[in-house]
């Protein structure tokens, strides 16, 4: 099963509203990121939260991370087209400092102009 | 995608033949990472290197194999394709400290279909 289940699945908006997507993960985490993946391409890195931090902005991004219900929540702001894509969450499941990235299944984005 | 390519980008084979990814990068990172990318399951991790003729398994590590002789370049290869193995490959690099450790840098991704 995965480590990251974001939710939804999928997520359709009129531009110029927010968005907001969820994920879950089961094992404790030193640090979590969102990354944006484009139709056909490859993972572009948005925002990473520490275990320790509840709250990052960047631009119109806003993560949240709450450690007691192992969630974390990925709001986008005043949405454009242009953010259309799939989102992802990754957690370093693993304690031992090797960094492997566990990465959720996605939400995909449908900005509609 | 910068600093990072893929090769092939597209490659279609047959079933039981031996194929190989290559992954190049130009950013000198000590760490380079395999996933496959499969509609439900998301990216999952197949095999990554630390370094130098170092590396080790993922969560979906059977049917591949993986080398780096170079810092450069990270190599993954399927002994014997499958369908299973039909999907999108992405290699991601990661530096050695700090942000960038923690950060992954992804490559355009593979397109693999198997036969």
């Amino acid at each position: 099963s995965q480590q990251g289940e974001e939710d939804p699945q999928a997520l359709s908006i009129q531009e110029g509203e927010n968005a907001t997507m969820n994920c879950s993960y089961k094992t404790s985490i030193n640090n979590l990121q969102w990354y944006r993946q484009n139709s056909g391409r490859g993972l572009v890195h948005l925002i990473l939260i520490r275990s320790n931090e509840r709250e990052k902005h960047s631009g119109r991004l806003r993560v949240t991370l709450d450690t007691s219900k192992k969630s974390s929540s990925l709001l986008i702001t005043a949405s454009r087209a242009a953010d259309t894509a799939s989102y992802f969450c990754a957690t370093d499941a693993d304690s031992e400092g090797t960094y492997k990235y566990i990465f959720g299944t996605g939400t995909r984005l449908k900005v509609l102009a | 995608d910068a600093g990072i390519t893929q090769s092939p980008r597209h490659k279609v084979t047959e079933t039981g033949t031996p194929v190989t990814l290559r992954c190049h990068q130009t950013e000198n990172h000590r760490y380079m990472y395999w996933y496959r990318q499969d509609p439900g399951h998301g990216l999952r991790l197949i095999h990554y290197s630390y370094g130098v003729k170092d590396t080790d398994k993922g969560e979906v590590s059977d049917g591949y194999s993986v080398s780096r002789s170079k810092t450069e370049d990270f190599l993954l290869t399927l002994e014997s394709a499958t369908s299973s193995q039909t999907s999108v490959y992405f290699c991601a690099i990661s530096g050695s400290s700090g942000a960038l450790r923690e950060t992954q840098y992804f490559g355009p991704g593979t397109r693999l279909l198997v036969l």
